[in-house]
């Protein structure tokens, strides 16, 4: 709908498992995100990816590994995640101009950590 | 950084009636301020936007007002519907806006 797409839509894992969450965008942007969305708090920032160089790192724990081959694929790669990491996480992109413009955001890929 | 404090967390209206969410932010370098709209099992879409440059913005029955000296912006909703209720987030930043700071969202219940 929103012409960026994520998945898996839902993912249940364990402490020590890996995991990868996919991001792909269809709109020519030149930037992408990764958001982490919980219940009562802010959407907060993650990650930001600029003509596929990483410029915003929000002190995010290593656990957590982003990765953007293309300027249309994003993951967020997973491992030894804890219990407090379950939320909704959300991707987006946008076409970074001098006036700021809008973030198109994907559905999000609910985790749960066991 | 920049803090955005969002009012009410949530608001519950009858329908035809108008809501109002209110936002303000710290950082004085701030100059847009969008607003999304997140229902049910998807992510925030973009509803409406303001620069800095704009004290007020409408589109049809969604209107964004600006106040720099106050630092403050507010969503009003006018004649609400049923598929008005939906978690509301603002958001400000600067310049190419890729850094966003959002609120922490309002729930809205449009009630028949």
């Amino acid at each position: 709908e929103t012409g960026v797409t994520q998945t898996p839509r839902h993912l249940v894992m364990g402490m020590t498992n890996k995991k990868s969450l996919k991001c792909e965008q269809h709109l020519g942007h030149n930037a992408m995100y990764w958001y982490k969305q919980s219940a009562k708090k802010p959407l907060e920032l993650m990650f930001v990816y600029n003509f596929k160089e990483q410029t915003e790192n929000n002190s995010v724990p290593s656990r957590f590994s982003p990765e953007c081959p293309n300027s249309s694929h994003l993951f967020l790669h997973l491992h030894t995640l804890q219990p407090e990491d379950s939320a909704l996480y959300l991707c987006a992109s946008s076409q970074l101009t001098s006036g700021g413009t809008e973030q198109f955001f994907g559905p999000g890929t609910r985790l749960t950590v066991l | 950084g920049e803090n955005v404090e969002q009012h009410p967390s949530t608001l519950s209206v009858q329908e035809g009636d108008s809501a109002v969410i209110k936002c303000t932010y710290s950082d004085s370098a701030s100059n847009y301020f969008p607003w999304y709209k997140q229902e049910l099992g998807k992510g925030p879409q973009l509803i409406i936007d303001i620069r800095s440059n704009v004290g007020e913005k409408k589109d049809q029955r969604i209107a964004v007002t600006l106040n720099k000296t106050a630092k403050h912006f507010s969503l009003h909703i006018t004649e609400t519907q049923p598929e008005d209720s939906a978690v509301y987030f603002c958001a400000g930043g600067t310049g190419t806006a890729s850094k966003l700071t959002f609120g922490t969202g309002t729930r809205l219940q449009v009630t028949l």
